[in-house]
């Protein structure tokens, strides 16, 4: 079966602009969360959705949101951004999420200019 | 407080050599998961294996095995006969669960092959 889909690969913004990114679950998964990863502070959680409720976040300014739209496709969005937005951005899914085994997308790879 | 510790920046390996990654955790759960997983340098999360903290096997899928060590709070992933395309970063994970908590990632392992 389809594994994580994550679109658009690849992006450059220009600071200030604001990126949506969009994710596709595997099917019959309803968790979604997404990760910022970066060479400097690694893998960081950002948020988890389940059925199309912010069930979990991390510590991120209210610059980084997202939502679950009720097929479990996921987008989050980076609102002003600023050149440390620059990352890979990674979405996984999960059958229920907590303690579930968490499957991963390609990743979006953002930089900002 | 939860964390997880990958003490081995870098390994570099002789081709077809067993290799062990270290990960140790911390956390004061009594049910949880443990990951492992690769990540190539085309960024993709590719999950490894997986091991419950009241599972009394190790886990083990085709080359990969964990070695579990609970009461060390040791969590290592062992790959046996590498190949060149394990060459990867390998993140250990844990995640409790029944809680509505996040997973929490070790800072990886750069593993590369040697031919």
């Amino acid at each position: 079966k389809a594994g994580v889909t994550q679109t658009p690969r690849y992006l450059i913004k220009t600071r200030g602009q604001q990126v949506t990114l969009s994710c596709s679950p595997i099917s019959g998964h309803r968790s979604v969360s997404w990760y910022q990863q970066t060479p400097g502070q690694g893998l960081q959680f950002l948020f988890e959705y389940f059925s199309e409720t912010q069930r979990n976040k991390g510590n991120f300014p209210g610059r980084f949101s997202g939502r679950q739209f009720s097929n479990s496709r996921s987008e989050m969005n980076v609102s002003t951004l600023e050149l440390g937005d620059s990352a890979l951005y990674l979405c996984a899914s999960s059958l229920r999420g907590t303690g579930n085994t968490i499957y991963f997308g390609e990743g979006s790879w953002l930089t900002v200019v | 407080a939860q964390k997880i510790t990958q003490t081995q920046p870098g390994m570099f390996v002789q081709e077809k050599e067993a290799v062990t990654l270290d990960c140790t955790y911390d956390t004061s759960d009594q049910s949880y998961g443990l990951f492992w997983y690769k990540q190539p340098s085309s960024g993709e999360m590719i999950f490894l294996i997986y091991q419950g903290s009241y599972d009394e096997q190790n886990a083990t899928e085709g080359r990969y095995s964990l070695n579990f060590q609970k009461a060390r709070k040791s969590a290592n992933l062992v790959i046996s006969a590498s190949q060149l395309g394990d060459s990867a970063m390998y993140f250990c994970a844990m995640i409790p669960r029944g809680r509505d908590d996040k997973i929490i990632f070790g800072k990886g392992t750069r593993l590369h092959i040697l031919p």
